[in-house]
């Protein structure tokens, strides 16, 4: 069975810092584009990045652009997102996603990992 | 960056009603427009990727049409447990921008 299963979040001043990961199981990971999506508490969904699956192409949203850096460990079938400065707008819950189909839609979610920025 | 509207914001339907919500983007989009289900509580599921092309394991009564900058989700035969938010999201150029969300009632 596909799985994602987020973790790393936390509550962070304004400011910090934080790293999220993504353990993938039940496919082969290196074989597929992995995405980073956030929902605010009560909000809808907001694209963040992209990593093909060899890592060599990457893409921000404007929003993050500058503060997260989207990156992944194939050895380790992890995907990761480093976030810096961040401000409480960032607050949300943090999903990542499984490209397929080529056409760059999300087909596997997992459970989100929860990031609270207050001070 | 293309923008993606949704409308209705919110609907209320009954069981065995026929819906269709529809998504609009500000630049041209080709086929790569997706369907996303997302119940309370729970994270989104893919439904339809590419337009029209039903997602592995999404029910049928779930179909999707529309091209270029134009699309739509039609649920035909509303079932109880269709009650969720749907989403659009353009996949044909990063930033891929989702739609704000249409909130389906179901009576």
């Amino acid at each position: 069975e596909e799985k994602l299963l987020e973790s790393g979040g936390g509550v962070v001043q304004p400011g910090g810092s934080l790293r999220l990961s993504c353990a993938a199981s039940g496919f082969k990971f290196n074989g597929f584009p992995m995405h980073w999506v956030r929902q605010a508490p009560g909000k809808g969904l907001e694209w963040l990045s992209l990593i093909s699956g060899d890592g060599s192409y990457i893409h921000y949203a404007d929003s993050v652009k500058g503060r997260f850096t989207i990156s992944r460990d194939n050895s380790q079938e992890s995907l990761h997102l480093q976030m810096n400065s961040l401000t409480t707008e960032d607050s949300a819950l943090y999903y990542c996603t499984k490209e397929a189909y080529g056409t760059s839609s999300s087909a596997l979610w997992g459970q989100g990992t929860l990031v609270f920025v207050s001070s | 960056d293309i923008q993606v509207a949704q409308s209705p914001s919110s609907l209320s339907a009954s069981v065995g009603d026929t819906v269709t919500l529809t998504c609009q983007t500000s630049h041209y989009v080709d086929k790569f427009l997706n369907w996303y289900q997302q119940k309370r509580g729970q994270a989104p599921k893919l439904l339809i990727y590419a337009a029209f092309n039903l997602h592995a394991g999404a029910p049928s009564r779930f179909s999707g049409s529309g091209s270029g900058t134009q699309f739509s989700l039609t649920i035909t035969g509303l079932q109880p447990e269709d009650s969720a938010t749907y989403y659009c999201q353009q996949s044909y150029s990063a930033p891929y921008t989702f739609g704000q969300g249409t909130k389906l009632d179901i009576k």
